[in-house]
């Protein structure tokens, strides 16, 4: 069974940093793409990033891009997200979610979604 | 970016109807796009891709059509199980954008 538990989420100041995970399990994680998605309260999905099964690739949403890293730890079956000067429309939902291919030249969609952890920008 | 956009925003419906959702993107983007459905505090799951393909798994009421600019979510007898937020997403290029969701409310 696919399972993505993501962690790492909580209440932080703006300009802050924080670090998001996602630990994968019930499939061979360096064999798929990843992404992280996120929602605002109340509001609809957001594509943020995503990463190739190899970790060679990466890609952003414009609003993010220069203060959010994707990365993946294949021998851990782990996904991560580095946020940095973070800003009050940051706070959302955030979810990982898994792509049926490898590649990431094109978007993709998405077969299996975690939970989500919630991020609260706010002094 | 290509803005995908949902009609209606939402509506009422009743157990039994046939309902469809439709979706339009700015530009045209073949078949690469997705459906999915998101109940309240959960997280989204995929039901169609590539336009008109089931996921596993899912019930054969919900079907997709479909290509270029202008595509359809349909669910031929609505159950009660059904009542969610729907969700169009483009994978022709990035960002992947999705539409602002369809919410289907009970009547």
């Amino acid at each position: 069974e696919v399972q993505l538990v993501e962690s790492g989420g909580g209440l932080v100041q703006p300009g802050g940093s924080l670090r998001l995970s996602c630990a994968a399990s019930g499939f061979t994680f360096s064999s798929y793409a990843m992404s992280w998605v996120r929602q605002a309260p109340g509001k609809g999905l957001e594509w943020v990033s995503a990463i190739s099964g190899s970790g060679g690739s990466t890609y952003y949403a414009d609003s993010v891009k220069g203060r959010f890293t994707i990365s993946r730890d294949n021998s851990k079956n782990t996904l991560y997200l580095q946020m940095n000067s973070l800003r009050a429309e940051d706070t959302a939902v955030y979810y990982c979610a898994k792509s049926p291919e490898a590649m990431v030249t094109l978007p993709g969609f998405f077969d299996y979604w975690g939970q989500g952890t919630l991020v609260t920008v706010s002094s | 970016a290509i803005r995908m956009t949902q009609s209606p925003s939402s509506f009422s419906a009743s157990t039994g109807d046939r309902v469809t959702i439709t979706c339009r993107a700015s530009q045209g983007i073949s078949s690469y796009l997705a459906w999915y459905q998101q109940k309240p505090g959960k997280a989204p799951k995929l039901l169609i891709y590539a336009a008109s393909t089931l996921q596993s798994g899912v019930p054969s009421r919900f079907s997709g059509s479909g290509s270029g600019t202008d595509f359809t979510l349909t669910i031929s007898c609505l159950q009660s199980e059904d009542f969610a937020t729907y969700y169009c997403q483009q994978y022709y290029s990035y960002p992947g954008t999705f539409g602002q969701g369809t919410k289907v409310e009970i009547k």
